[in-house]
């Protein structure tokens, strides 16, 4: 079955960085894309950009754009995302979701949520 | 603010149905499909309506989608004290290259 586990909490100070990994199962991971998707405290979803694990290609939102990379690993069919400049207002469940190859139209399968905590 | 708009919030009792409604412009659901997310408390999304209209194996059949021209609605009959979540329609933005979000439902089953 298709799964996707996420890394465990973090917790950082203004101004850092923090990596967050995605690692699929039950499917060819370079037949999909990994959406990243945030959700700050009591607040909606919002898309932060995807990476197609098919040829690499990347979108980000324009929110994010400077701020954020997306990779992807093959070798262990990981996913990983990467935020810089940390702020207070980045605290928040940060998702990753399959999506497709080359247009992340649905995300049908999402993994657990990873708690990214900001704090000085 | 997202590109996608939805009410905040919804509300009927057990049984009845409720229709959530998600409106946006020709680039995003004018011209690309939609899906539906329901997200119970405390929990991650999950799909619950892609391609405008289809059903994900295990979805039942209370839940139903459909699009016309910029507008989509996500439909649930037979209301369950269960189905009471967060709802969240996405789709593709073809101008910004982005897969937006709308705000979010907040459905109540009275």
């Amino acid at each position: 079955q298709v799964q996707l586990v996420q890394s465990g909490a973090e917790v950082k100070k203004p101004g850092a960085s923090v990596k967050v990994s995605c690692k699929a199962s039950g499917y060819t991971f370079t037949g999909y894309g990994i959406s990243w998707v945030r959700q700050a405290p009591g607040q909606g979803l919002e898309w932060m950009g995807w990476i197609s694990a098919y040829n690499g290609n990347t979108n980000y939102a324009q929110k994010f754009q400077g701020r954020v990379t997306m990779a992807t690993e093959t070798s262990t069919s990981t996913a990983y995302m990467e935020l810089r400049s940390l702020r207070s207002d980045d605290t928040a469940v940060y998702y990753c979701a399959r999506v497709g190859a080359v247009i992340p139209f649905k995300s049908d399968y999402w993994g657990q949520g990873t708690l990214v905590t900001v704090s000085s | 603010q997202s590109v996608l708009t939805q009410p905040p919030s919804v509300s009927a009792a057990p049984g009845q149905k409720v229709f959530i409604s998600c409106s946006g412009s020709s680039s995003n659901i004018g011209n690309n499909y939609v899906s539906w997310y329901q997200q119970l408390p405390g929990t991650a999304p999950k799909l619950l309506i892609y391609d405008n209209n289809k059903r994900p194996s295990g979805i039942p059949d209370r839940f139903s989608g459909s699009k016309s021209g910029t507008s989509a609605t996500l439909g649930i009959t037979g209301l369950q004290t269960g189905d009471e979540a967060d709802y969240y329609c996405g789709t593709w933005d073809s101008s910004l290259s982005v897969a937006p979000f709308g705000g979010g439902t907040k459905l109540t089953v009275l």
